[in-house]
C-alpha cells in the first residue's frame, strides 16, 4: 500500500512570515489537493493540481501560491502568515481526478 | 452557491443505541452531485467511509447506512446499533461528476459512544 505524508506535522509562524507545507505520495496519483480547516468549519479547497506542472485555484487560494514540481509532490505557500491564524491544512490525492481521495494526516499551523 | 449542513456536534451516544447524523446539502451549480461520507478516526486521517453517485441509491460501510434523497436535498448516516469504536468526526461532502474533484464539506460531526 502507499503512503500519503505532509511535513511538518506542526508549524508555528510569525505573523508576516512566508511558511512552506509539503506533501508527498507513493500511489502514483495524478491529481493532488490542498484543503484548509478551520475550527468548527468543514473543509476549503485551496488548490489542486490535475497532474505534474498544473495548478488551480481554489476557492480560498488568496494568500498562497502552491507548486507540483514532480508528480509525487505537492507544496503550499502561505505567502504572508496572518497573526493568531490557526488552521489544519490537509492534502489529498486521488488517483485521476473524480477519484476517491487519501488524506494526509495534516499540519497544523499556529501564527503568534 | 453549493453547500452542505450536518448536524451540530459534539453528539453522545450510548454503545448499541441507534444514531442518525444528518445532511442537507444546496447544489445549485451541481448538475450531477455525488454525496460522500467522510470519517476520521482518533489519530487517523480523514478516509472515505461510503459514497453514493446516483439519486435515490443507498451507500453503506462498516453497519453505516446513507441514502441519496435528491427530494429533500438530504444524505443522512445512519447505524442502526453503535460501537465504541465509532467514536469520530463524520463529514458530509458534495461533488460533481463532471468538475475536477472538488469536494465540497460539511462542517463536521464528533460523535462520542458511551460504554
Amino acid at each position: 500500500g502507499g503512503i500519503i505524508t505532509q511535513t511538518p506535522k506542526f508549524l508555528i509562524g510569525q505573523e508576516g512570515q512566508k511558511l512552506t507545507l509539503k506533501c508527498q505520495q507513493n500511489f502514483n496519483h495524478d491529481t493532488m489537493y490542498w484543503y484548509r480547516q478551520d475550527s468548527g468549519k468543514g473543509l476549503r479547497l485551496i488548490y489542486y493540481s490535475i497532474t505534474e506542472n498544473d495548478l488551480q485555484k481554489g476557492d480560498l487560494s488568496e494568500g498562497y501560491d502552491a507548486s507540483r514540481e514532480k508528480k509525487s509532490s505537492f507544496s503550499l505557500t502561505v505567502t504572508s502568515a496572518q497573526k493568531n491564524e490557526m488552521a489544519v491544512f490537509l492534502c489529498a490525492s486521488s488517483i485521476r481526478v473524480n477519484s476517491d481521495y487519501t488524506f494526509g494526516s495534516g499540519t497544523r499551523l499556529l501564527v503568534i | 452557491g453549493d453547500s452542505v449542513t450536518q448536524t451540530e456536534g459534539p453528539v453522545t451516544v450510548s454503545e448499541s443505541e441507534s444514531l442518525i447524523i444528518n445532511c442537507t446539502y444546496s447544489a445549485t451549480s451541481i448538475a450531477y452531485p455525488n454525496l460522500f461520507w467522510y470519517v476520521r478516526y482518533p489519530g487517523e486521517g480523514l478516509q472515505l467511509l461510503l459514497k453514493v453517485i446516483t439519486a435515490g441509491q443507498k451507500g453503506s460501510s462498516r453497519g453505516f447506512e446513507a441514502t441519496y434523497n435528491k427530494e429533500t436535498t438530504s444524505f443522512h448516516l445512519q447505524k442502526a446499533s453503535v460501537q465504541e469504536s465509532d467514536s469520530a468526526v463524520y463529514y458530509c461532502a458534495l461533488g460533481e461528476n463532471y468538475n475536477q474533484g472538488k469536494l465540497i464539506f460539511g462542517q463536521g460531526t464528533k460523535l462520542s459512544i458511551k460504554p
